[in-house]
């Protein structure tokens, strides 16, 4: 089973400021079959970036994704306020799919 | 506009078989893998495993000896049972859609449902 460290487990911002967020695998990643979730609170998540770096339909250009192999990044170019939440990735190269614990983006 | 929604029972008791199905609207289940993922309150998110359009299917090993999905195109709808829950199982139990045949990203999800199991 591939497990997904992802980092930092919050990050304190400010409406305005970038965002970075990692992941790492602990192993390779196979076809780069990547992708990233937000969630906020009593929703269902949402898909934000899939194959590593494909905008999913109707995500904004502020959200982007990078990385292969085992390492990942997820950025938001500039934090909306809608942006606060949480951001899982998530494999599906190799069963079993497997997610990351999450980074939560809080206000600071 | 394709939409999901869950429906089944939010209260199982221990040892009892929790079942959900997952109606799929605005669109045709004959296409698309077909997920169940789950998430403990508070917790993150457990892939529990996926139908395809033609019926193959691929479960989490840490359920796999207690779940099976299935896939009715008749009505649209496809289903998830687990079999002899704990109190581990309490979660909520969503139903997702790939972004293609051949992208197995979760592009569409149900609302989720909460499933509590107790006596």
């Amino acid at each position: 089973e591939i497990v997904l460290t992802q980092s930092p487990g919050t990050l304190s911002l400010s409406p305005g400021e970038r965002a970075t967020l990692s992941c790492r695998a602990s192993q390779s990643i196979t076809s780069g079959y990547f992708a990233w979730y937000q969630q906020k609170p009593g929703q269902a998540p949402r898909l934000l970036i899939y194959a590593a770096s494909s905008r999913a339909t109707g995500i904004p250009d502020r959200f982007s994704g990078s990385g292969s192999g085992t390492d990942f990044t997820l950025t938001i170019s500039r934090l909306e306020p809608e942006d606060f939440a949480v951001y899982y990735c998530q494999q599906y190269g190799s069963s079993p799919f497997t997610f990351g614990p999450g980074t939560k983006v809080d206000i600071k | 506009q394709m939409q999901l929604q869950e429906s089944g029972p939010g209260l199982v008791k221990p040892s009892e078989t929790l079942s959900l199905t997952c109606t799929v609207s605005g669109g045709s289940i004959s296409s698309y893998y077909w997920t169940w993922i789950r998430q403990p309150p508070g917790k993150g998110l457990e892939w529990i495993g996926y139908i395809s359009n033609i019926e193959n299917a691929n479960y989490n090993p840490s359920l796999q000896s207690r779940v099976s999905i299935s896939l009715d195109t008749s009505t649209n709808q496809f289903s998830l049972t687990l079999n002899s829950v704990t109190p581990a199982d309490t979660a909520v139990y969503y139903c997702a859609r790939s972004t293609s045949w051949y992208q197995n990203a979760f592009a569409l999800w149900g609302q989720g449902t909460l499933v509590t199991v107790s006596s």
